[in-house]
């Protein structure tokens, strides 16, 4: 079975500070890939990394960074230098491949409030 | 232009009306999803479109008909919907079958309210 469990309903910062969002998945499957979406008050949910389940390597890009470590099945997104446009829920998500199409599975969210 | 667009944005509606919500996607991609989000939950898997046919119906009760005329139109038809129906309906495309790598492209959502 696949499940991606979020823990952190809402955290709440204070602009420039440094919050790590925690992530954490099952599968049995040995290939999957791991995304990382934010969805902003307008709902969308916009798409912000993916890894594979072959690359560990972590990944900076810009104020984010993602650590992904499969032995502790956690994929953990830090921003740092935290600014009130970052308020956001971001979803953890795993996908798998099924038949023909890509299957999604996401946490819950964690909702992030940036205060200035 | 955005790449995956949903109408309307907002639409409330009575237990005994038929209604019915529309994606369409300029990406170019062959699968289309409609997920359900609810306050608090994950999203839920609703129904999953690939070239056209439905490949995923994921246990959704039958007052959801989804409706897939072509690979960048979806459309999720509505009738004697209940009040815990209401929620962010959200549409997705991706390019399949690529093992499972591709993003999924997100609409900005139906807010739905049954009343």
């Amino acid at each position: 079975a696949q499940k991606v469990t979020q823990a952190q309903t809402e955290i709440s910062v204070v602009e420039k500070e440094d919050v790590t969002l925690d992530c954490v998945y099952e599968t049995r499957d040995t290939t999957y890939y791991l995304f990382w979406y934010k969805q902003p008050p307008s709902g969308e949910l916009v798409f912000l990394i993916r890894r594979n389940s072959f690359d560990e390597q972590n990944e900076i890009s810009g104020r984010y960074s993602w650590n992904f470590q499969k032995s502790t099945s956690s994929f953990n997104f830090t921003i740092t230098a935290s600014q009130v446009v970052d308020s956001a829920v971001y979803f953890c998500a795993l996908s798998v491949s099924i038949y023909n199409f890509n299957k999604f599975y996401f946490g819950s969210g964690t909702k992030l409030n940036v205060k200035p | 232009e955005t790449g995956v667009t949903q109408t309307p944005r907002h639409l409330v509606m009575g237990m005994t009306n038929k209604k019915s919500l529309k994606c369409e996607q300029h990406l170019g991609h062959n699968a289309m999803y409609w997920y359900k989000q609810s306050a608090k939950k994950p999203l839920e898997l609703m129904f999953v479109y690939n070239f056209k046919e439905q490949t995923e119906n994921n246990s959704v009760p039958s007052r959801f008909s989804p409706e897939c005329p072509n690979s960048s139109h979806l459309f999720l038809h509505l009738h004697t919907l209940q009040p815990e129906d209401s929620a962010l309906y959200l549409c997705a495309s991706s390019q399949e079958p690529t093992g499972g790598s591709t993003e999924a492209f997100f609409g900005q959502g139906t807010r739905l309210t049954v009343v």
